[in-house]
């Protein structure tokens, strides 16, 4: 069966400090990917979708990037982390148009 | 780009009550997911439903593609229901890989 997992858990940076979060699918292949924010409050901003390796689509113009150095490897970054990155950080997998999304178990990341 | 709106926003229930959420969607879609965003910020899937109906316990969806509109049931509530609902959409004929979502329903079941 296929899994997700993402890591760390929970993360607390300073202001400035680079980031790296890593998101890896098991037990399928060419999986969409996705990484999404949670910001305080409910709503689930898209940050970045990729279809395969090397193709990343961006959604919001932002502090932060996304690679897909492998097929199922998705990992988000920044160069100098903002107040304003604090937030929950979620990948998901999905197969394609017509299938379901899986969610891995998230990041809560403060910059302090 | 498509818009997901749900309503209510917030609701609170006595345990016992029955509800009804309510997901709302600009565009064609050609996916529709229903999550339940625990306590601890996991989203757990509830339903893909497209389009018909599914049930799963005490919990059942309903989504009228024509209508732009799906429907969460959640009978008989239970504390264990608290958490955030969110519905999920993909645009039929947009970037199709793009999974859009709603604003989401605070739950609140109270004993």
């Amino acid at each position: 069966s296929q899994t997700i997992h993402q890591w760390p858990a929970t993360l607390v940076q300073p202001v400035g400090s680079p980031l790296s979060l890593e998101c890896t699918v098991e037990g399928t292949s060419n999986p969409n990917l996705y990484w999404y924010r949670q910001a305080a409050g409910r709503g689930l901003q898209l940050l970045f979708y990729s279809v395969g390796i090397g193709q990343i689509s961006s959604e919001v113009p932002q502090n932060l990037s996304a690679s897909r150095p492998q097929d199922r490897q998705f990992i988000l970054s920044s160069k100098k982390l903002l107040l304003s990155d604090s937030g929950f950080y979620l990948c998901a997998w999905t197969l394609g148009v017509n299938t379901e999304a899986f969610f891995g178990q998230g990041t809560r990341l403060t910059v302090v | 780009g498509i818009q997901v709106e749900q309503s209510p926003p917030d609701l609170i229930l006595q345990e016992g009550a029955n509800s009804t959420l309510r997901c709302n969607f600009s565009d064609s879609v050609n996916n529709l997911q229903w999550f339940h965003q625990n306590p601890w910020g996991q989203l757990i899937n509830l339903f893909y439903i497209p389009s018909g109906t599914k049930q799963n316990g005490r919990l059942s969806a309903t989504t009228v593609a024509t209508e732009r509109y799906s429907l969460l049931y959640i009978s008989s509530s239970q504390t264990t229901d608290s958490g955030v609902y969110f519905c999920a959409v993909k645009n039929y004929g947009g970037a199709t890989n793009k999974l859009i979502f709603g604003t989401g329903t605070l739950l609140a079941v109270q004993p």
